[in-house]
């Protein structure tokens, strides 16, 4: 099966800049993850989709990022405007029922650089 | 909120010689999966746990959960230089997320 595609993979910008990151989940995976990996830490949850709905969003930092996933399938996360600290890796993953812990399908994830 | 370590956080192993990885909880957790990221990649499933005391295999790599489903561990024997990357544990509660854990960054010398 197909895996979880990310793009970009690379970004740089400058701070107070916009971007945004797509992703397309695994065809019928229900729950779609955006996840920040700052170098030599673990994955920090961004905002958890269940379909097109938002299950957990507490750690996304409303005032610059936000998040979309329309039509329950692919998902866009954007930073407006982005911060020195905002660069990171920035994976999306995708499972079949969050609520039933299958293991995540990762991305590529698209490494952002701010400077 | 939860929190979950790893230890320990780097690790250098002679090739052939065996790695250990312990995940801990401050809380009790529903289940606990494990991932290897490689170097430059992103993170693979590797296993889930779900029961007190479960021990799992696949191939050279253990898996165990602890008994009072607060910690959990990742044995390799006989490491391999395939066998380098980072692992990391996921835990969660009751609800829907997962938190990573730190990671144990393995490395192996030819």
């Amino acid at each position: 099966e197909a895996g979880v595609a990310q793009s970009p993979r690379y970004k740089i910008i400058e701070k107070r800049q916009s971007v945004a990151f797509w992703c397309n989940p695994i065809s019928g995976h229900a729950t779609l993850y955006w996840y920040q990996q700052i170098l030599g830490q673990g994955p920090k949850l961004l905002i958890q989709f269940q379909n097109n709905g938002v299950v957990d969003d507490s750690q996304l930092p409303k005032d610059r990022f936000s998040a979309e996933r329309l039509k329950g399938v692919d998902s866009t996360l954007k930073i407006q405007p982005a911060k020195l600290e905002d660069s990171a890796v920035y994976l999306c993953a995708s499972s079949l029922d969050g609520a039933t812990g299958y293991g995540y399908t990762f991305g590529s994830g698209t490494r952002l650089t701010v400077v | 909120g939860q929190q979950v370590m790893q230890i320990p956080q780097y690790q250098h192993v002679q090739e052939g010689e065996d790695f250990t990885t312990y995940c801990n909880s401050s809380t009790t957790l529903s289940n606990i999966q494990w991932y290897k990221q490689r170097p430059g990649g992103h993170p693979v499933f590797l296993i889930q746990l779900v029961k007190s005391g479960e021990v799992k295999k696949q191939k050279r790599l253990t898996f165990q959960f602890g008994e009072a489903k607060k910690n959990s561990s990742l044995h390799i024997t006989a490491t391999q230089t395939t066998d380098v990357g980072t692992y990391f544990c996921a835990g969660r509660e009751t609800g829907n997320q997962f938190y990573f854990g730190t990671g144990t960054s393995l490395t192996v010398i030819p």
